[in-house]
């Protein structure tokens, strides 16, 4: 399977943990995408790159998450002192640089803070 | 601020006739307008896109969509609906980050 991939696919962590996802994406795909998409709402965007740049982050990607995509492959989404708000999924997506290419999303990490 | 809307929490159809997934959007400039579904513990899937031209798009299992300028609106349509259909549909609009509308959960009974 060449689609986006997403580690965990679950994970539980108590209140104040750090926890970290791994987003694959498609191999040819320079850009890559989070959201986050909690119970009956669609998923909101967080931060997105091109390449190994980081060129837009949300207001809602607050300094307790961090991003990276150190050699514009694969990525990394971080979040220190988890809250219980946190909780969510957490979608990855991928695509062709350029706001017309469509976006090809993974399956998403669900997190629980307990 | 930019939004799109799906004023419809869930749709029901009936298998065998046409059915219609609203849309509504408030994006500046000319939008990119996209339509996903997702079926329970699966990822998204793009359905279609409409960029420019044609009003009329048509996209994957048989699904198309209207976009209207003058009612902002880009509305999803299939002629004859079927069971393996239902899932959760979401449209979305932007130019590189996409914002999301809330989900239409259609529901197609035999």
């Amino acid at each position: 399977d060449t689609g986006v991939s997403q580690n965990p696919r679950h994970k539980i962590t108590k209140r104040g943990q750090n926890v970290t996802f791994r987003c694959d994406p498609i191999s040819e795909h320079n850009r890559l995408y989070w959201y986050r998409q909690t119970l009956g709402q669609g998923p909101e965007f967080l931060t997105y790159f091109q390449n190994e740049a980081q060129l837009e982050k949300s207001r809602l990607l607050s300094d307790r998450f961090s991003a990276e995509r150190p050699k514009g492959s694969f990525s990394t989404l971080e979040i220190q002192r988890t809250e219980q708000g946190d909780s969510a999924m957490y979608l990855c997506a991928s695509s062709l640089a350029g706001g017309h290419y469509e976006q090809y999303f993974g399956p998403g990490t669900r997190l629980t803070v307990t | 601020a930019q939004s799109v809307a799906q004023p419809e929490d869930q749709v029901n159809v009936a298998e065998g006739n046409p059915l219609t997934v609203k849309c509504t959007y408030s994006v500046s400039g000319n939008p990119y307008l996209f339509w996903y579904v997702q079926y329970p513990n699966r990822g998204l899937q793009f359905l279609l896109k409409y960029i420019t031209g044609d009003n009329l798009v048509k996209g994957s299992y048989g699904f198309e969509a209207e976009f209207n300028k003058s009612q902002t609106s880009f509305h999803l349509k299939k002629p004859s609906a079927l069971v393996s259909d239902s899932a959760l549909y979401f449209c979305a609009g932007g130019y590189n980050k996409l914002i999301f509308g809330a989900g239409t959960r259609l529901a197609v009974h035999p």
